[in-house]
């Protein structure tokens, strides 16, 4: 149980151009998804955390403009990367929270997204 | 600021070896998770420490949560080259947030 998936696993686009991730919970509601990004080598950062039927609240320093949030439904957000650049180019990460957890909210993450901007 | 500091940053060892990674902040956690991931993937829970003091085992892999909850640390028996990864310990940040260490990129060599 608790799978997330994330779609496309990879993409690469023009620059100037806009592409949509998709994060899914598969088996269960998420009241709450994370979008993360990580670069080469480097760790998992937050960008946004995303809640069913509400605005995304953005950590400091990412552009809500550039990074589009949009969590329809209880098993979907979308992160739309607007009008990309090659320094956009990165690793993406959704997690989704069940809220049905009997310990801590456990995150449960995608599987990623690679995207690549030329 | 909560943070938390891995290390080390990379760790390379023979197949058959035993290996600490340690996680540290100078601030007190309500827990810690210990992730793994695989390149090209997304990171997989290994476990979730909750108790001052508290000693978990998964197979080959020992986790410690300190007595003060500001550190954590993974010890691994018998390396084998399955354990190759990165490993990232997470810790929470206010509500449902989790803030991750930089990781220690662990690779065994058969």
């Amino acid at each position: 149980g608790a799978v997330v998936s994330q779609h496309p696993s990879r993409v690469i686009c023009k620059s100037g151009t806009s592409v949509k991730i998709e994060c899914r919970s598969l088996d269960f509601q998420a009241t709450t998804m994370f979008w993360y990004r990580q670069f080469p080598k480097q760790s998992l950062m937050l960008m946004a955390t995303s809640n069913e039927g509400s605005k995304a609240t953005y950590e400091q320093g990412v552009e809500k403009d550039k990074f589009l949030i949009n969590h329809a439904s209880l098993t979907l957000s979308t992160l739309t990367v607007t009008s990309a650049h090659p320094e956009d180019s990165s690793f993406y990460i959704c997690s989704a929270i069940a809220g049905t957890s009997t310990f801590i909210d456990t995150q449960y993450f995608g599987p990623g997204t690679r995207l690549t901007v030329l | 600021t909560q943070l938390l500091e891995q290390s080390p940053q990379f760790l390379s060892i023979q197949e058959g070896e035993n290996l600490t990674v340690y996680c540290n902040s100078s601030s007190v956690f309500s827990s810690l998770q210990w992730y793994r991931q695989e390149p090209g993937e997304g990171p997989v829970l290994l476990v979730t420490v909750v108790t001052g003091g508290e000693v978990k085992k998964l197979k080959r892999l020992t986790f410690q949560f300190g007595d003060a909850r500001k550190d954590s640390s993974l010890h691994i028996t018998a390396a084998q080259p399955g354990d190759t990864g990165l490993y990232l310990c997470a810790g929470p940040k206010g509500a449902q947030k989790l803030v991750f260490g930089q990781g220690t990129r662990l690779t065994i060599n058969p």
